[in-house]
């Protein structure tokens, strides 16, 4: 079936860096686009960065996260990835990979990022 | 940036009862509205995508309608279920996507 799933969260001091890592199956990864997503802890759901289908340069990225955050995938590996440099304590969320239609129609469970000294 | 407007944060209603959740566009963007339904403790779920069709497996209580600026999800018959907090997000003018800030439903 068609599956996400996210690793790589874990805790890290403000100013560290952090890579998630997304592995895809039950579909054509290199066919579509891919997303992340995260969300606070008690709060809403607020949209990181997306990469398109064939890896080009078309990222677009959150203006909270621009020039800190990379969006990259290997098609070889069916994995997204999600480097993470200069962490904030307010990047603190779940972070979910997200299969793109212009909408999410499939949902890693999620990786939780703690950013704390 | 298109900002998406829930209306109410919280609803509560009776198993059994009608919901229905209003979402706002801060400008139109047509029928590029999706519906998702998250529970405690798990990743969100999609209910409903170009603003009234179904996803696979969402069962017929669900519906969603509008265009444009202002839409509705309804939930025909709650069941327990059902109790999980719902968001919109346009996938019209992007970047970025944009979630609304959720409505919870609620056991009354």
């Amino acid at each position: 079936q068609v599956q996400l799933v996210e690793s790589g969260g874990g805790v890290v001091q403000p100013g560290g860096s952090l890579r998630l890592s997304c592995a895809a199956s039950g579909f054509t990864y290199s066919s579509y686009g891919m997303q992340w997503v995260r969300q606070a802890p008690g709060k809403g759901l607020e949209w990181v960065a997306f990469i398109r289908y064939d890896g080009s340069n078309n990222k677009y990225y959150a203006d909270s996260v621009k020039g800190r955050f990379t969006i990259s995938r290997d098609t070889s590996k069916n994995t997204l990835y999600l480097q993470m440099n200069s962490l904030r304590a307010e990047d603190t969320a779940v972070y979910y990979c997200a299969k793109d239609r212009g909408y999410m129609d499939v949902w890693g469970k999620g990786t939780t990022v703690t950013v704390s000294s | 940036e298109i900002v998406m407007t829930q209306s109410p944060a919280t609803l509560s209603v009776s198993p059994g009862e009608r919901a229905t959740l209003s979402c706002r566009a801060s400008q139109s963007v047509s029928s590029n509205l999706a519906w998702y339904q998250q529970k405690p403790g798990q990743a969100p779920r999609l209910l409903i995508y170009g603003a009234s069709t179904r996803a696979t497996g969402i069962p017929a209580r669900f519906s969603g309608s509008g265009s444009g600026t202002e839409f509705t999800l309804t939930i025909s018959s709650l069941q327990s279920e059902d109790f999980a907090v719902y968001y919109c997000q346009q996938f019209h003018n992007w970047p970025p996507w944009t979630f609304g800030q959720g409505t919870k439903v609620e056991i009354k």
